[in-house]
């Protein structure tokens, strides 16, 4: 079955824990990218990747890091979490870039509460 | 860069239509996307409108775009419980067609 899977699908940790948030495809994409949401925000980019080892800031990228070692895998990383990082988080992923008809698939969402 | 705004809620009875709308500022946008957000669950693609087309239908939904006014809304036909879901528009344009999403709207469908 194609799927977006992330792990852990919820987490509460303590500020400056650091913690990763993995993501995995099994669609062979290209592209994969980290949302997150909050109320009244909408969905905004955190970081995405083009393609392994190619990745790039979104909207709101500070505070946390990524890496594309390879195609399927794209963790999420908070080095020193902060209570204004607690929101509920999507991994996603299509074959192109962001969108040109192409069907951007998501994971099921990761929410994370920071003490 | 692109901005897109959306109401935050609706409610509609089962069996009427509902309609969601959506402004954007980027009239660049190639494609312009539905999707539907189930609670506890990740958004998945409902349908989307290539820029040139004026209107889309799909069964009970039926897509209109007003590029003149950078307008674009969902028409959901016969609105059932199950659909009862955040609705997200978005625009994907620029060098990385990247996809903007609008701020979700809450339709609530009552028995």
């Amino acid at each position: 079955e194609a799927q977006v899977t992330q792990n852990p699908r919820y987490l509460i940790t303590v500020t400056g824990k650091k913690l990763t948030v993995t993501c995995s495809q099994n669609m062979n994409h290209e592209y994969m990218s980290w949302y997150r949401q909050d109320p009244g925000l909408g969905l905004r980019q955190i970081y995405y990747s083009m393609n392994v080892e190619v990745t790039d800031k979104g909207d709101v990228p500070e505070g946390y890091k990524v890496s594309r070692k390879e195609k399927r895998n794209f963790p999420l990383i908070l080095e020193s979490p902060s209570p204004n990082q607690t929101s509920l988080y999507f991994c996603a992923s299509s074959l192109l870039a962001g969108g040109g008809a192409g069907e951007l698939f998501f994971g099921e969402g990761s929410r994370l509460t920071v003490l | 860069g692109e901005d897109v705004e959306q109401s935050l809620f609706l409610s509609v009875r089962e069996g009427d239509s509902s309609v969601i709308n959506c402004t954007y500022t980027d009239s660049s946008s190639t494609y312009l996307y539905w999707y539907k957000q189930e609670p506890g669950a990740g958004l998945q693609l409902l349908t989307y409108i290539f820029s040139n087309m004026d209107m889309k239908q799909d069964q009970r939904l039926t897509v209109l775009l007003n590029k003149k006014d950078k307008h674009l809304s969902l028409r959901i036909a016969d609105t059932q419980t199950g659909d009862s879901a955040i609705y997200f528009c978005a625009g994907a344009g620029g060098a990385t067609n990247k996809l903007i999403f609008g701020t979700g709207t809450l339709l609530a469908v009552q028995p």
